[in-house]
């Protein structure tokens, strides 16, 4: 099935590290939205970006919408072992109202 | 404030028969989806409901349907189930924007469903 391209695709950090992911898409969107999905769960909403160059902050999460409308970024600050989960972005297209899920970020992180 | 809620948490059938999954939807939502989820992947959209009607759907095959009730809970349906339908089916549920998508959705925590 169609996926968007998220990366890394794994990653181990130390606890205190701050975390970077990214996810591209090769067609325009026009919403983001960011998840965090335990293992066994479902996904649970951490950030929903609806315009180019929105920044948008939930505790120590930030993501931007990138202004191409084809990307999206997701950065977590000073990690804590909590923060262990895989990571999906997700987009909606023009005049569509399906999400299109990335391949997911793997985060571990270590005490 | 009721979440999205999924039944059952898990279910076990064997090749060829018919499943049922249920859903229903955050309080104050309209719209639900449906993805399924295999192993180590994202989710894959299978449809949504709105109104009571299918509004768009993904490529999978007639074998899924679903179905919304008036009160905005709805039911997705698996017939003929093959091993390759062994999966994590989500519901998520939105609220309908007025003017065009860009609906927020919300995930219940999903059905395990095992073909033998």
């Amino acid at each position: 099935g169609q996926q968007l391209n998220q990366s890394p695709q794994s990653m181990f950090i130390q606890e205190g590290e701050d975390v970077s992911m990214n996810c591209t898409s090769s067609s325009i969107f026009n919403t983001w939205l960011w998840y965090k999905q335990d293992p066994g769960e479902g996904p649970v909403l951490l950030i929903a970006l609806y315009k180019a160059g929105e920044l948008t902050s939930n505790g120590r999460l930030t993501a931007q919408f990138g202004i191409t409308r084809k990307d999206s970024f997701l950065n977590i600050s000073a990690s804590i072992p909590s923060d262990v989960g895989i990571y999906f972005c997700a987009g909606q297209g023009v005049g569509t109202y399906k999400y299109i899920f990335g391949t997911g970020t793997r985060l571990k992180v270590l005490a | 404030d009721a979440g999205v809620t999924q039944s059952p948490t898990h279910l076990i059938k064997t090749r060829g028969q018919q499943v049922t999954l249920r859903c229903s939807p955050k309080s104050g939502h309209d719209t639900v989806s449906w993805y399924q989820q295999a192993l180590g992947q994202g989710p894959q959209f299978i449809f949504q409901y709105y109104e009571e009607e299918e509004r768009q759907r993904g490529n999978f095959p007639d074998r899924f349907s679903g179905h919304q009730f008036p009160n905005y809970s709805s039911e997705l349906n698996v017939n003929a189930l093959l091993l390759g339908d062994s999966a994590l089916y989500l519901c998520a549920s939105s609220l309908r924007i007025q003017r065009g998508p860009r609906e927020t959705q919300y995930f219940g925590p999903g059905t395990r469903l095992l073909v033998l």
